[in-house]
């Protein structure tokens, strides 16, 4: 079974630049999340999709980051402009599906790191 | 306001013996519990969890501990092996939202 793919895989852009990261989830899987990981911390949801609809933005900076997910496959996670803070790692992950009191268990792509200079 | 933590950013263990991380969390509204590792350059992998309702769960050599009353889990690796080196990561499920702790690496000298 194939991963959770990301590209690109590194990006060093400067600030108020532009930036986009794509996502490609496990087949099947019904939900999709985006992490940013800053050096020395854990993983922060930004965005967590089911199937092509919004269930949690709460997180994401929504003046200068957004997100898709056509067609409830893959995804974009756009930064536009970038500032120097926004340097992590932005992981993917998806899981089966979002319901019930089961908790699903997430699978992680390798990231794309950015890095803002 | 970090909900879930790990105080130890690193441990060193020598290969054979166990190895033990930690993690606390303040939100007794948590009820269920995960571990990942991460290597370099990859994403973080399933490790091992537990629900709030059991206290321990063990898979081959990975053991997870859940003490409620103190909010401490706690996971143990026996025998530690060098390609355990990596860093761990403790996260709790809120509201169907996963939240991490900061990470401890641990390395397993040979």
């Amino acid at each position: 079974e194939a991963g959770v793919a990301q590209s690109p895989r590194y990006k060093i852009i400067e600030k108020r630049q532009s930036v986009a990261f794509w996502c490609n989830p496990i087949s099947g899987h019904a939900t999709l999340y985006w992490y940013q990981q800053i050096l020395g911390q854990g993983p922060k949801l930004l965005i967590q999709f089911q199937n092509n609809g919004v269930v949690d933005d709460s997180q994401l900076p929504k003046d200068r980051f957004s997100a898709e997910r056509l067609k409830g496959v893959d995804s974009t996670l756009k930064i536009q402009p970038a500032k120097l803070e926004d340097s992590a790692v932005y992981l993917c992950a998806s899981s089966l599906n979002l319901a019930g009191p089961l908790q699903e268990t997430q699978y992680f792509g390798p990231g794309t790191r950015l890095l803002v200079l | 306001d970090q909900q879930v933590k790990q105080n130890s950013p690193s441990l060193s263990v020598q290969e054979g013996r166990i190895s033990i991380l930690n993690c606390d969390y303040t939100n007794s509204m948590f009820d269920y519990f995960l571990w990942y590792k991460k290597y370099p350059a990859e994403g973080p992998t399933f490790l091992i969890s537990i629900s709030s309702i059991k206290d321990k769960n063990e898979d081959g050599r990975f053991t997870v501990f859940l003490n409620k009353s103190a909010k401490h889990l706690s996971l143990h690796i026996v025998p530690s092996q060098p390609g355990d080196s990596a860093v761990y990561f403790c996260a709790a499920y809120s509201s169907y939202k996963l939240i991490f702790g900061s990470g401890t690496r641990l390395l397993v000298r040979p």
